[in-house]
């Protein structure tokens, strides 16, 4: 099982919006409605922001929310801020009833 | 508060084997479908695998798939991971973490790191 691939790193500066994809298959996120998203602070645990493609479990920030369009998902953050600079994952579900994420995603707040 | 606390991991030689355990607290452990997931330093996170509430079905990532079992006690509320044949490639921190459904993991522990020598 191939990871999905997410971009390297992306950037944004306060208050603006920013977006990462995860680009995966037709076996995984093309399939099934299962992609969550990771945020991951340095040295610390991943927090689960999203599941379900576009669900927020309770505490988790409305400015974050998540789509999927054919084989590739998306998690768009609004409102930027400092706070928000983190790695972040994506996950989903598989055919061979698997889990499989990306590479991860750098995001820097300028 | 629920807890996760992950401890076994340690410096091990090629070819050697580790089992690693994620004592719980707080929540019905038995209720819970349960995974393990590794991350080596500065890279992203890897399935590694997972068990079912009852421990009756379990389910691998293809590069671990023969080497490490997965296995519960809910009794002690303890989740395990047998590694065998460890190669260099599976050193990392492992975390259990709680499944939330659709295999999204809303609990974490904090880890324990495996290092594998040659």
């Amino acid at each position: 099982q191939s990871a999905l691939t997410q971009p390297a790193s992306v950037s944004g500066s306060p208050g603006q919006s920013i977006t990462i994809s995860c680009t995966g298959s037709s076996s995984d996120i093309g399939a099934y409605n299962y992609v969550s998203w990771y945020q991951q602070h340095p040295g610390k645990v991943p927090k689960l922001m999203i599941f379900d493609v576009s669900n927020r479990p309770s505490g988790v920030s409305n400015r974050f929310s998540g789509s999927k369009s054919g084989n590739t998902a998306s998690l768009t953050i609004s409102g930027l801020q400092a706070e928000d600079e983190a790695d972040y994952h994506c996950s989903s579900y598989t055919s061979s009833s698997t889990v499989v994420f990306g590479g991860g995603t750098k995001l820097t707040v300028l | 508060e629920v807890h996760l606390v992950e401890s076994g991991g340690g410096l091990v030689q090629s070819g050697g084997s580790l089992r690693l355990s994620c004592a719980t607290s707080g929540f019905t452990f038995s209720n819970f479908w349960m995974h393990w997931v590794r991350q080596a330093p500065g890279k992203g996170l890897v399935w590694v695998s997972r068990i079912n509430a009852d421990g009756t079905t379990t389910t691998y990532a293809d590069s671990v798939k023969g080497r490490f079992t997965i296995s519960r006690d809910n009794a002690k509320n303890t989740l395990y991971l047998q590694m065998d044949s460890l190669r260099a490639d599976d050193a990392a921190v492992y975390y259990c973490a709680r499944n939330f459904r659709s295999d999204a993991s809303d609990i974490w522990g904090q880890g324990t790191m495996v290092t594998v020598s040659s």
